[in-house]
């Protein structure tokens, strides 16, 4: 059973980088498709981007000029780098995973909250 | 961009069924998925490639495909089914529908 964990800051002022990581245990890191998704406080999800460990990318047109996720198989992680962010970044962020590219979300970790304020 | 609608709502006594409704031009072409989220927790996927059930879900969710709308089906309703639920599908990036709450009488 692949178990996530998210790490990181829960602050991060405007115009800066949300950094987060997260970690992968009970699963291999080449055997999964590695997604983040976001949730607004009180509204939908939001599939921002996920990496294959070969290091193959996949991210959401509306994000993908300000997204870069990349994998650490090493460490069995992989992270996630928002840059430019203003208030509407503010969410759960949730590292997720599925067995394959663009189908189910099979695994989700607990989700963090990021807040994006001065 | 490719975009799945579902209703904001669906409200039902318990015992009865409740139908949620997905609608997107790709899902002739693309499977779909569906997510549980309760308050404060994690989406839990319930259905997969448009009918198939997880292990550990119970029987009573179900799902179907016609055309351009994929529908999620919990028959006889517990109160322990009150939660949003989501449906996603994919054309070259993921996409998540806005969210259905489903509310139990």
């Amino acid at each position: 059973q692949v178990q996530l964990q998210e790490s990181g800051p829960g602050l991060v002022k405007p115009s800066e980088t949300l950094s987060l990581t997260c970690t992968v245990s009970g699963g291999s890191i080449s055997s999964y498709y590695w997604s983040w998704i976001r949730q607004p406080p009180g509204k939908g999800l939001e599939w921002i981007g996920y990496i294959y460990y070969s290091g193959s990318t996949n991210y959401n047109p509306s994000l993908k000029s300000r997204v870069t996720i990349s994998v650490d198989t090493s460490k069995n992680q992989f992270s996630l780098k928002l840059s430019s962010v203003t208030a509407a970044d503010t969410a759960v962020y949730y590292c997720a995973a599925g067995h394959e590219a663009l189908t189910a979300i099979d695994y989700w970790g607990q989700g963090t909250l990021v807040t994006v304020s001065s | 961009s490719y975009e799945l609608t579902q209703p904001p709502s669906v409200s039902v006594s318990p015992g009865q069924t409740a139908r949620i409704t997905c609608s997107g031009d790709a899902l002739p072409k693309q499977y779909a998925y569906w997510y549980q989220q309760k308050p404060g927790q994690a989406p839990v996927l319930v259905i997969y490639k448009d009918s198939e059930r997880p292990s550990g879900i119970p029987e009573r969710f179900s799902g179907s495909s016609s055309g351009t709308t994929v529908t999620l089906t919990i028959s006889g309703v517990q109160a322990e089914d009150e939660a949003d639920y989501y449906c996603q599908s994919a054309d070259s990036s993921v996409v998540f529908g806005g969210g259905t709450k489903l509310t139990v009488l």
